[in-house]
């Protein structure tokens, strides 16, 4: 069965360093991939969306790869702010357009 | 921002009962989709919506699940007989029509169902 597993459930690190969120899938073929971030009682808030044909995507202090042979995606943020504290969310989309989501990867950036 | 709309934001229903759930996706978006997410737990998908139809539904959108667009702006998730395992935060997200990789979905905020 298809299963995704993001990085521990939680990540701690110190304001300034670079946040490293890891997606792991096994038994699905995803047209694309997208990061969400979700705080507490919000909905997903929408990050990146990188296709199964393209292997980095970066938005300002963000930046995604995609490979689709270790059917890995890693997630980075740079220069980390406590703003940044959220669950960080993986989706994975299939050609018909449904979507499956990991569990999430809680970071806390301290100051 | 353009944002999706969620009412109620807070719905306690007796089991048995029927709840309509209440989403206004952003105007000119044509993908429409329903989500859940039980306390604690990660973001699952029910139902993806185009063109007055459901295009893709997964194995918890059962019978009891129903959904609509009855005008040109609301788009409704119906549960018919509720049960104490539905109670969830509901989202409901839509996207533009730009292709199917071209964007992410927005999401709403949000409706907690709670079934006693």
């Amino acid at each position: 069965s298809q299963k995704i597993e993001q990085n521990s459930e939680a990540l701690n690190i110190q304001e300034g360093k670079t946040a490293t969120l890891t997606c792991n899938y096994t038994n699905y073929s995803p047209a694309y991939l997208q990061w969400y971030r979700q705080d507490p009682g919000r909905g997903p808030v929408f990050l990146l969306l990188i296709r199964e044909n393209e292997k980095e995507k970066r938005k300002e202090r963000l930046k995604v790869t995609f490979d689709t042979t270790l059917k890995q995606s890693l997630f980075h943020i740079t220069a980390s702010q406590p703003a940044d504290s959220a669950t960080y969310l993986c989706a994975l989309i299939s050609n018909a357009g449904k979507s499956t989501f990991g569990d999430g990867t809680t970071l806390t950036v301290k100051p | 921002e353009p944002e999706v709309t969620q009412t109620p934001s807070h719905q306690v229903t007796q089991m048995g009962q029927e709840v309509i759930l209440r989403c206004v996706p952003i105007s000119n978006h044509l993908y429409f989709y329903w989500y859940r997410q039980i306390l604690g737990q990660k973001v699952e998908f029910l139902v993806s919506f185009y063109n007055n139809e459901i295009s893709e539904k997964s194995e918890i959108f059962d019978d009891q699940f129903s959904v609509e667009r009855p005008d040109g702006s609301n788009f409704t998730l119906k549960i018919r007989s509720t049960k104490l395992e539905d109670s969830a935060m509901y989202f409901c997200a839509s996207r533009e029509d730009r292709g199917p990789t071209s964007d992410g979905y927005t999401f709403g905020s949000g409706t907690r169902l709670t079934v006693v």
